[in-house]
């Protein structure tokens, strides 16, 4: 069955450093979106992204962030200058379309700042 | 935005009891959306249920579109359904989004 990955699984980095974070969605997905979680806290969305741009994005996503898809295959999350707050859990989604379609989630990828 | 509650926040059982665990959201939905996060952090999708009621296995699933509600049924509980089961749902005001509750804590005790 089809799956989403995430690179890496965890990643640990110092205040102040760029990260990015990899996705690949299912293949035939159309839409693709991160989420975040701090510890102990509840799921968040972050971004969506259709049609080579941004579709929708929260308050959480803000200049420091960014997203792209690089060639056909990868989806990718940016973080500037990473801040100790910024450690959390990042989840990459993708589904079929824009309504009614399941969201496939990946494994994430633990972000630690240091 | 949408609002979603979970309830109870925490559960535990001894092994082999049955639950009940419920989502009530504040606005329709085109979409809602169980997943159970494991040990390691994954989510794990459990039911894709805008409306309707779904089984898979020991666990089902119903929702009431209608009066904004969705229920998750475990029965004979094993250790290995502890972790946290969130309710997620996409509004049919807020783009594609999914908005989480804050997630059931389920312990399974042997």
């Amino acid at each position: 069955e089809p799956e989403v990955t995430q690179t890496p699984s965890h990643q640990v980095t110092q205040m102040g450093q760029e990260v990015i974070l990899r996705c690949v969605p299912i293949s035939n997905h159309l839409y693709f979106y991160w989420y975040r979680q701090i510890l102990g806290q509840k799921v968040e969305f972050l971004v969506s992204f259709y049609n080579n741009e941004i579709s929708e994005k929260s308050e959480i996503f803000d200049d420091q962030f960014s997203v792209e898809r690089p060639d056909g295959s990868n989806f990718t999350l940016k973080i500037r200058s990473t801040k100790l707050e910024d450690s959390a859990m990042y989840f990459c989604a993708s589904d079929q379309g824009e309504w009614l379609y399941e969201q496939y989630f990946g494994p994430g990828t633990r972000l630690t700042v240091t | 935005g949408i609002q979603v509650e979970q309830s109870p926040p925490d559960l535990i059982l001894q092994e082999g009891a049955n639950s009940t665990l419920r989502c009530n959201f504040s606005d329709s939905v085109n979409n809602l959306q169980w997943f159970h996060q494991n040990p390691w952090g994954q989510l794990i999708n459990l039911f894709y249920i805008p409306s309707g009621t779904k089984q898979n296995g020991r666990l089902s699933a119903t929702t009431v579109a209608t009066e904004r509600y969705s229920l998750l049924y475990i029965s004979s509980s094993q250790t290995t359904d502890s972790g946290v089961y969130f309710c997620a749902v996409e509004s049919q005001t807020s783009g594609s989004r999914l908005t989480f509750g804050e997630g059931t804590q389920l312990t399974v005790n042997p």
